[in-house]
């Protein structure tokens, strides 16, 4: 199965700063089948991106992603407070899909 | 808006059968796409454990499929899941989710924690 292994493990920056948070897979990932997903505490994941780029309904566009075979990123342009949270990437490539351990955005 | 909810026992013996249901609203289960179930130990990260399609087709993860069983109840507009021989180490909140084609994952329940303890 694919490993996936998001990186840095805990970021930590203030609002209105950039972020980029990073996913690679053990082996490559077909097609670009990478989504991103978004978790507070307490609450489900919601997710954000598909496609390794393409926003869900309704996520705004200061969320972007980048990335093809084994290297994958997610950028927030410019963090809003509510953007503080556990961010998961998942690869859909290949059977079993496998979720990456997570990075966890903290308010610097 | 379609919803998810999870529903079941919060407490599970060792060796007996973890059984959770997910009650969709905002969309007939039987109109398409997959449903699935995916778990989160305490403080660690996500799995999927499997989905089902409404025509009955399903599949799991590779590492639970000898315990996994995945239902859907039309009729009910649910489905559910069940997993056999449980140990601490099921312990974990479960979420069930809109499976899209067997990719991603684009609307979830709630999730609900399930320990496994005598």
């Amino acid at each position: 199965e694919i490993v996936l292994t998001q990186s840095p493990g805990t970021l930590s920056l203030s609002p209105g700063e950039r972020a980029t948070l990073s996913c690679r897979a053990s082996q490559s990932v077909g097609s670009n089948s990478l989504a991103w997903y978004q978790q507070k505490p307490g609450q489900a994941p919601r997710l954000l991106l598909f496609g390794a780029s393409t926003r869900a309904t309704g996520i705004p566009d200061r969320f972007s992603g980048s990335g093809s075979g084994t290297d994958f990123t997610l950028t927030l342009s410019r963090l809003e407070p509510e953007d503080f949270a556990v961010y998961y990437c998942q690869q859909y490539g290949s059977s079993p899909r496998t979720f990456g351990q997570g990075t966890k955005l903290e308010i610097k | 808006q379609v919803q998810l909810q999870e529903s079941g026992p919060g407490l599970v013996k060792p060796s007996e059968t973890l059984s959770l249901t997910c009650a969709v609203s905002g969309y007939s289960i039987n109109s398409g796409y997959y449903w699935g179930w995916i778990r989160q130990p305490p403080g660690k990260g996500l799995e999927w454990i499997g989905s089902m399609y409404h025509s009955g087709s399903s599949y799991y993860n590779p590492s639970l499929k000898s315990r996994v069983t995945i239902s859907l109840d039309t009729s009910k507009n649910h489905f559910s899941l069940r997993l056999s021989s449980v140990t601490a180490a099921d312990t974990a909140v479960y979420y069930c989710a809109r499976d899209v084609g067997t990719t991603y994952f684009d609307y979830w329940g709630q999730g609900t924690l399930v320990t496994v303890s005598s």
